[in-house]
Parts: structure tokens; C-alpha cells; sequence
């Protein structure tokens, strides 16, 4: 079965200080996409960035990085030069068997991330 | 970009009462619509897979007769709490995914928060 853990429950950070949110998953299927996802309070859920497990290169997207080491089956999510707007909770998640219509995401934990001033 | 309309944003009723809620993918068909929920400051956990025209897969503890999804087509799936009690408050996030490929995020609606007095 897939599992996906995040262990940091909360973090802070200064503004413009970069960040790195942990991400640990485990899977035996060798065909998997790990996804990150921003959720302000407001509630709704916001796709950051994707990683493909025969992904040759890290993702990125903006001032997001994945830091995707797959031997030690880790996906750290990087945000560089942090904003006050970033303050959220952070989930990674992760999809097996990537070409099933059926084929589901499971989340993290979460890591909550607030950013001072 | 794809986008998920679901509805209501929130809900407050009396015990006993039956709750609708649904999910629509706005510019694209959606054949597997996915339901999640999520406690306070909890992680999302998928209660079931919805599939257009055929009977929904649910997850280990979910009840079915609780819980009933019907996805009427390949843009609309409806979650019906059905007497819903104070314990089904909580906040119910439906998705979507606009294809099959690995590489396709998972657009998610904007969520509705339940409450059941």
C-alpha cells in the first residue's frame, strides 16, 4: 500500500528566506507521480508542482523546486525567496499506477508553513 | 486551465436532514471524480472513487449507504450525506482529473463545509 509522510507539523520562516518542506513516501509500484498541493484557509486546494517517477530531472515550477531523491524515496518541496502570501498548509501527495483513470492520490499529513515578516 | 465548480461553498442544517452536494468539471469530462474529506487542520482522505456511469468505489470504513455518490455524467458527480448527524460535519473536497496520463494533476473544487447542529 502507498503511504506518504510529512514530519514536520509546522514550520516558520523568516520572509525571503528560502524553505524546505519534507516529503517521505513508500510504494512498490515502480510507476508513481508525487504532487504538491498549497491549501490557504480559505480551504481550496492548489496544485504546485508534479514529479514523475521516471522523471530524469527535479521539477520545477517558478520559485518551486522538488528535490526528488529517489533511491531515498523522498520528494522535498523548495519554495525560494519566501512571501507573506505562502503562509499555508502544504501537502505532498502521491498517485501509483499513474495511467489508471482510476488510479487515486493519497496526501500527506501536511506541514503548515507561516511565514514572519 | 480545468477547473472544478463545486456546490455549496457551505452548509448548515438540522440532524437528520439529507445533504447534496456536487462537483463539476467545467470544461473538461471527467470520468473518475474522486471524493475527499478533511477534519480541522487534518490531512484530505479520500472516501471514494467515482466513476461516470457506473457505481462508485469506496474506501475501507466509509460507509456506503452514508455516503451516496452518483455520477450522472461525464461532468457532474453528486455526494449525498444522507441523515447527516453532528459527526458528518466537516469539510468535503470533490476532484477531478481531465485525463489519463501520468502527468495530469488533480483539479479539486473549492471544497464545502458542512455543518450539522
Amino acid at each position: 500500500a502507498q503511504k506518504i509522510t510529512q514530519t514536520q507539523p509546522g514550520m516558520f520562516v523568516q520572509e525571503k528566506e528560502a524553505v524546505t518542506l519534507d516529503c517521505t513516501y513508500d510504494t512498490s509500484d515502480p510507476s508513481y507521480g508525487l504532487f504538491w498541493y498549497k491549501q490557504p484557509s480559505s480551504g481550496e486546494m492548489i496544485f504546485l508542482i508534479y514529479q514523475g517517477s521516471y522523471d530524469q530531472q527535479n521539477a520545477t515550477e517558478g520559485r518551486y523546486s522538488l528535490n526528488f531523491q529517489k533511491a531515498r524515496k523522498s520528494a522535498n518541496l523548495v519554495i525560494s525567496a519566501s512571501q507573506l502570501g505562502d503562509s499555508a498548509m502544504y501537502f505532498c501527495a502521491m498517485r501509483e499506477a499513474g495511467y489508471s483513470s482510476a488510479s487515486k492520490i493519497i496526501f500527506g499529513s501536511g506541514t503548515r508553513l507561516s511565514i514572519r515578516p | 486551465g480545468a477547473v472544478v465548480s463545486q456546490h455549496p461553498s457551505r452548509v448548515i442544517c438540522k440532524s437528520g436532514t439529507s445533504v447534496k452536494i456536487e462537483c463539476r468539471s467545467l470544461d473538461f469530462q471527467a470520468t473518475t471524480m474522486f471524493w475527499y474529506r478533511q477534519f480541522p487542520k487534518k490531512s484530505l482522505m479520500l472516501m471514494a472513487t467515482s466513476n461516470e456511469g457506473s457505481k462508485a468505489t469506496y474506501e475501507q470504513g466509509v460507509e456506503k449507504d452514508k455516503f451516496l455518490i452518483n455520477h450522472a455524467s461525464l461532468t457532474l458527480s453528486t455526494l449525498t450525506v444522507t441523515s447527516a448527524h453532528p459527526e458528518d460535519s466537516s469539510f468535503y473536497i470533490c476532484s477531478a482529473r481531465s485525463g489519463t496520463g501520468a502527468r495530469q494533476p488533480q483539479h479539486f473544487g473549492d471544497g464545502t463545509r458542512l455543518s450539522i447542529l
